[in-house]
Parts: structure tokens; C-alpha cells; sequence
């Protein structure tokens, strides 16, 4: 079993719809949540994390964390195609001062005008 | 601020050649990460740097790849030789000490082994 789970797609939706994206991960030592937005041939850039459970909130989109289900969401509200990309969730335990990132394989989500 | 940077952005190399990687980090950033990403997906760490000594290259493959971090500052990645699945883009990230887990990526360099 991989470490982190992330569903492929690819994902399809019009502008202004909602969409949810998941990841699973089997590591209970991981306590960073965290999700990465990355551009066509663009290096990935960090959208928002989490620390341990519960939801963060910022403009349009929310990260939401349960341990209990090792399972975690970024939803995306009112949906733009400049917000077609892949997504990338990355999790990580603390050892020290050194986080090691443990990336799922990317969603790629296309939003049609 | 400038970002990561990283050279050359695209290489095409034939099998058995060796190739070298390029990126300087953002300044003040003591922690120096080299992903490997395969198309369709996630990065995987090969080496982790903080300053000029090396944390984590459990996932380097050490007959092959090798890295430096020259003066806890620039890096470079070297693979020799390089195989048909080293065909991937190589991205550089940066970060600083003990100030989180956020992770600033490089554009990556983008390599094709024929």
C-alpha cells in the first residue's frame, strides 16, 4: 500500500462549480497536511497546509483534515479556469527541523469557461 | 525575492551520457531538496541538503546520481550515466530552517534520455 493515495482523474468541471479533491494516506506519523498547485511545465507552488486535524479556510478554497479516517480534501468554491491545474497533496511527519514531503500523484483538473 | 532557480530547463541526452543539473536556492534558505518527478507523477525526494551536509538520500540511487552543495548554497545534480527511466524532471525546492514544512519549488528541468 503507497503511502499516499491521490485519485488521478483527469477532472472535468464548468466554471463556477465546486470541486473536491481527496487524498488518503496510510502513514499515522504525518502531521502536515498539505496541497500544491503546479502549472504546466511550472514547479509546484504551495496552495495552503494544515496542522494536524481540522479545516483552513482561504478565499476560495478549504483544506479539511481527518486523522481518524486518514483522509484529507481541498475544495475549491466557485471554480475558474485559471484554476485548472494539476493538484498535488504532500504530507509530512516532523523530525526535527526537517520535513520530509510524501507527495500523492496530482489530480489534474481542467475548468471550462 | 527570486524564486528558486534552476538550469538548464530542458535536456535531451542519449542513454550512457551523463547530464548535471543546476539550481541555487532562495537566498537565506538553509535547506536544499532534489525531487525526481516521473510523468503523471507526485515528486519524489532523492537528497536533502541542510547547509553543506547532506540529511536524507535514502532515495538516491547512489551508482548513478550524485549530488553537492557547494558553500551551503548552489547545488548541482549529476546523473552518470543515465538510463531510459531517468527520463523525468528534476525539480529543486528550498526552504528555511525550522520554519515549517513549506517548500518553494524551482520551474525544474525538464529531461528526455533517448
Amino acid at each position: 500500500q503507497k503511502e499516499v493515495e491521490q485519485d488521478p482523474g483527469p477532472l472535468s468541471v464548468p466554471e463556477g462549480a465546486i470541486v473536491s479533491l481527496n487524498c488518503t494516506y496510510s502513514n499515522s506519523a504525518f502531521q502536515y497536511f498539505m496541497w500544491y498547485r503546479q502549472y504546466s511545465r511550472k514547479g509546484p507552488e504551495l496552495l495552503m497546509y494544515t496542522y494536524s486535524s481540522g479545516n483552513k479556510e482561504d478565499g476560495r478554497f478549504t483544506a479539511q483534515v481527518d486523522k481518524s479516517s486518514k483522509y484529507i480534501s481541498l475544495f475549491i468554491r466557485d471554480s475558474q479556469p485559471s484554476d485548472s491545474a494539476t493538484y498535488l497533496c504532500a504530507m509530512s511527519s516532523i523530525g526535527g527541523s526537517n520535513y520530509k514531503l510524501t507527495f500523492g500523484k496530482g489530480t489534474l483538473l481542467t475548468v471550462n469557461p | 525575492e527570486a524564486g528558486v532557480a534552476q538550469s538548464p530547463r530542458y535536456k535531451i541526452i542519449e542513454k550512457r551520457q551523463s547530464v548535471a543539473f543546476w539550481c541555487n536556492p532562495i537566498s537565506g534558505h538553509a535547506t536544499l531538496y532534489w525531487y525526481q518527478q516521473i510523468l503523471g507523477q507526485g515528486p519524489k525526494l532523492l537528497i536533502q541538503f541542510q547547509n553543506n551536509g547532506v540529511v536524507d538520500d535514502s532515495q538516491l540511487p547512489k551508482d548513478r546520481f550524485s549530488a553537492e552543495r557547494l558553500k551551503g548554497v548552489d547545488s548541482t545534480l549529476k546523473i552518470q550515466p543515465a538510463k531510459l527511466e531517468d527520463s523525468a524532471v528534476y525539480l529543486c525546492a528550498s526552504s528555511l530552517e525550522a520554519a515549517g514544512p513549506e517548500q518553494f519549488f524551482g520551474p525544474g528541468t525538464r529531461l528526455t534520455v533517448l
